[in-house]
């Protein structure tokens, strides 16, 4: 059975501070894994999609690396704004009949 | 291009009563997934849609149903509804279906709505 740890569960940081949010999945057999923000009451949103014979996937100030053999991602957020605010899921996508696991997310809050 | 749509965006529903909530995915996107999202769980994969057949099912029971119709529009269906089904009911498009292995980056990624607010009292 697939399971998804998100390590912290809550993060608190000033602004400008470079920062390192993990995931971390139990079975290494996964197809992709992908990386969303969630604002309060809001729907999910893609940041980076990591297919599984890649190593990192980067957009702007955002990078994800992958390590299959380990099981662990990490998104890295450069230089963090109060903007970035919000909960920050992965999502491991795999086979069985689980198909798709999300972690239960890293609460991020950026201190102006 | 439009982003996937879900409506009701909110709803009250009383126990034993069913409900069906509705996808409008991103506009060529053929397989739509529905998750459902509640503090103690947090987000669960319910069944993915693919071309109006069911492609993957997540573990949950029979009372929940869904279906696709030919403009990939999808319905998900709750029968004989239970307070523990109170949840945000999310769902998401994409170009492939979750189980394709392909070798553009793209195909697999998920597109999310903005949820339906399900409370049942």
């Amino acid at each position: 059975k697939q399971e998804v740890t998100q390590i912290p569960a809550a993060l608190s940081v000033p602004e400008g501070e470079n920062l390192v949010l993990n995931c971390s999945f139990t079975d290494s057999a996964i197809y992709n894994l992908q990386w969303f923000r969630q604002d309060p009451g809001k729907g999910l949103t893609s940041l980076l999609l990591i297919q599984s014979s890649q190593r990192e996937q980067t957009s702007g100030r955002l990078n994800a690396s992958l390590d299959k053999s380990s099981g662990r991602s990490t998104l890295y957020i450069a230089a963090s704004q109060p903007g970035d605010s919000a909960t920050y899921l992965c999502a491991v996508f795999s086979g069985g009949y689980q198909k798709v696991t999300f972690g239960i997310g890293t609460k991020l809050q950026v201190i102006p | 291009k439009a982003g996937v749509t879900q409506t009701p965006r909110y709803l009250i529903k009383t126990r034993g009563q069913q409900v069906t909530l509705s996808c409008s995915p991103i506009s060529g996107h053929r397989s739509v997934s529905w998750y459902q999202q509640t503090p103690g769980q947090g987000l669960q994969f319910l069944f993915e849609y693919f071309s109006e057949t069911q492609r993957n099912k997540g573990n949950f029971p029979g009372r929940f149903s869904g279906r696709q119709f030919s403009n990939s529009r999808s319905e998900m269906n709750v029968s004989t509804l239970e307070l523990g089904d109170s949840a945000l009911y999310l769902c998401a498009s994409s170009l492939a279906d979750i189980q394709r292995r392909e070798s553009r980056d793209s195909y697999n990624e998920q597109f999310f709505g903005p949820g339906t607010r399900l409370t049942v009292l």
